[in-house]
């Protein structure tokens, strides 16, 4: 498996609070996403990175934020959670996209809970 | 928005028996990819198909990417209880950077 770690890998949380899931990768890849995974939609694009500070958003970007300060590091933040953000969260990294072919490495998931 | 359309939702089987899961593209698409992904755990990368009517074959898998690059399929033969899990097909779209999921075909066995 490819140096991909996300923290947590479970929370639980109330409404309204804040929450930041962080992906760490070591394999020196440009490209990092941030997708949510729900049953009957499957994996949906949050935002993701093509470079440190250069992010983007995705299908389903309300209600989040993300951040990258160091190639290594991509965080995606809830700034008030709320139910519907109950989901499992993963972590991908590519080495390009557009005009690379190359396939994408998961991380092995956050499951957060929002009560 | 651009969607990948990815069919059947659930597909049970007898063990020993053929499976196919389907893809379709409303757009043309510059690539697919397939990916699979256990219960429990997370999508892990099977394949990519580039050209045109391209076929690959891995074991008992075969891959094909349409004429038209907009539908693609996943096809198993004589599956076996390894091969429970969600099958995903994710299309990258002509100038965009990231890929387009479809919702998966969860692949049920029964001994």
């Amino acid at each position: 498996d490819a140096g991909i770690t996300q923290s947590p890998r479970h929370k639980v949380t109330e409404t309204g609070t804040p929450v930041t899931l962080r992906c760490h990768q070591t394999e020196n890849h440009r490209y990092m996403y941030w997708y949510r995974q729900d049953p009957g939609h499957g994996l949906r694009l949050i935002h993701y990175s093509y470079g440190v500070k250069d992010t983007d958003k995705g299908e389903v970007s309300d209600g989040y934020s993300v951040s990258r300060s160091k190639t290594e590091d991509f965080l995606l933040t809830l700034e008030s959670a709320t139910s519907s953000q109950t989901s499992v969260y993963f972590c991908a990294i590519s080495e390009s996209a557009g005009g690379g072919y190359n396939e994408q490495f998961f991380g092995p998931g956050t499951r957060l809970t929002v009560l | 928005g651009q969607q990948v359309m990815q069919i059947p939702q659930y597909q049970h089987v007898q063990e020993g028996e053929d499976f196919t899961t389907y893809c379709n593209s409303s757009t043309t698409l510059s690539n697919i990819q397939w990916y699979k992904q256990r219960p429990g755990g997370h999508p892990v990368f099977l394949i990519q198909l580039v050209k045109s009517g391209e076929v690959k074959k891995q074991k008992r898998l075969t891959f094909q990417f349409g004429e038209a690059k907009k539908n693609s399929s996943l096809h198993i033969t004589a599956t076996q209880t390894t091969d429970v899990g969600t099958y995903f097909c994710a299309g990258r779209l002509i100038g965009a950077d990231g890929l387009t999921f479809g919702k998966g075909t969860h692949l049920i066995i029964q001994p």
